[in-house]
């Protein structure tokens, strides 16, 4: 089974903090993604990574930026957390360069004060 | 670039009653389709997917889905709702022009009477 975690499940950060959230997985996957989710708006990509050290921006990446050092790990930073910043973080990883499923952690919620 | 509407944000039924969620996605070519289940304060799952071939796929707990190109569908199905699927369920579109990328609809929530 494929396995993703991440590194906090509940999180609470003032406001102009540097906040890391962070992903691993088990299997191998080539590529890796942060979501946030909010109510009514489902998911929304922020930045995806299809190999180490790369990254692309999603729909929503301003005010976020990631880091992928390792094949196993993503990192998604926020440089100067703000209030409009809490949600939902979703981490999600997938095999392949076609749009198969992705495998997702139990989510990050993040409560920035 | 490929969308979803999930035209419904809240269903209620009584357990033991059928259940179907809708979905509807735009893309030219076809689709990469799938289904999730989120159960509250956890991640998602998946339920079911279509990439090609039959139709009507089966997936965990029960549920089935069927794509109609003609009506740009993918609606979800359980004959028999248990308490337990109680749950907000997402629809997702992947394109092969998109790469590995899903685009997911809003969500749809399901309370299970008693």
């Amino acid at each position: 089974d494929v396995k993703v975690t991440q590194s906090s499940r509940y999180l609470v950060k003032r406001t102009g903090e540097k906040v890391f959230l962070e992903c691993v997985q088990d299997m191998d996957h080539e590529n890796m993604f942060w979501y946030r989710q909010d109510p009514g708006l489902g998911l929304r990509l922020i930045y995806f990574s299809y190999d180490v050290k790369m990254k692309e921006k999603g729909d929503i990446p301003e005010g976020y930026s990631v880091s992928r050092e390792k094949k196993e790990r993503f990192s998604l930073i926020l440089e100067s957390a703000s209030t409009n910043q809490t949600s939902m973080y979703l981490c999600a990883s997938s095999l392949g360069t076609l749009p198969y499923e992705q495998y997702f952690g139990p989510g990050t919620r993040l409560t920035v004060t | 670039a490929q969308s979803v509407t999930q035209p419904d944000i809240h269903i209620t039924v009584s357990e033991g009653a059928s259940l179907e969620l809708r979905c509807n996605y735009s893309y030219g070519a076809t689709p990469y389709l799938f289904w999730y289940v989120q159960s509250p304060g956890q991640g998602l799952q998946l339920l079911l997917k279509y990439f090609s071939g039959d139709t009507l796929v089966q997936g965990i707990k029960g549920f089935e889905a069927e794509f109609k190109r003609s009506q740009s569908s993918f609606n979800l199905r359980k004959p028999s709702v248990h308490w337990s699927d109680a749950a907000e369920y997402f629809c997702a579109v992947g394109a092969q022009a998109a790469g590995n990328k899903l685009t997911f609809g809003g969500g749809t929530r399901v309370l299970v009477k008693p």
